[in-house]
């Protein structure tokens, strides 16, 4: 596979469950980001993995926990969620070197929570 | 915090026109990206453009940073470039803000 790929496409889970969202890149990058998109609002960045480390947690809360086990890879792990966290959870990766680079993004995981 | 924003919100063209999609920005940024969002949530790079002007096929973009402005030029406009046109920039540091966006409709 070529790109930024997610997954689930599509999850409806309901506020007591535990679910975790998936990102891979294949392009070689060493950053990567998770973007909330929710109807009507900009999209609003979360989290910034650069090098595997966390350089940004945007106020973010304690029920979305990111995880970057390797520089390809990144999650988003999901419990005790609110019916207003729903929308749709994009990734994207870049080259940091020092400033951002162009994002590639994947196709994004539509969430509904009940 | 910076303020991005696109204009105009919303735009419906007939197919062969041409448009203009302003996004202006109230601080100093380091660089400015344009991405086109088809209607399945796709967020596809257009430009990396934090000053002067691309050309990439039908689409061009134009950034003056000294007086905080992009803008997005689609000619002989097509249906598949509905969708929408987002702007961001970066502010602060390593990070993204993105405009509102423009919801274009072109009608065949």
């Amino acid at each position: 596979e070529t790109g930024v790929t997610q997954t689930p496409r599509h999850l409806v889970m309901g506020m007591t469950n535990k679910k975790s969202l998936k990102c891979e890149q294949h392009l070689g990058h060493n950053a990567m980001y998770w973007y909330k998109q929710s109807a009507k609002k900009p999209l609003e960045l979360m989290f910034v993995y650069s090098l595997e480390e966390r350089v940004e947690n945007n106020s973010v809360p304690s029920r979305f926990s990111p995880e970057c086990p390797n520089s390809s890879h990144l999650f988003l792990h999901l419990h005790t969620l609110q019916p207003e966290d729903s929308a749709l959870y994009l990734c994207a990766s870049s080259q940091d070197s020092g400033g951002t680079d162009t994002q590639y993004f994947g196709p994004g995981t539509r969430l509904t929570v009940l | 915090g910076i303020q991005v924003e696109q204009s105009p919100p919303d735009l419906i063209l007939q197919e062969g026109a041409n448009s203009t999609l302003r996004c202006n920005f109230s601080d100093s940024v380091n660089n400015l990206q344009w991405f086109h969002q088809n209607p399945w949530g796709q967020l596809i790079n257009l430009f990396y453009i934090p000053s002067g002007t691309k050309q990439n096929g039908r689409l061009s973009a134009t950034t003056v940073a000294t007086e905080r402005y992009s803008l997005l030029y689609i000619s002989s406009s097509q249906t598949t470039d509905s969708g929408v046109y987002f702007c961001a920039v970066e502010w602060p540091a390593r990070q993204l803000t993105f405009g509102s966006g423009t919801q274009l409709t072109v009608l065949p």
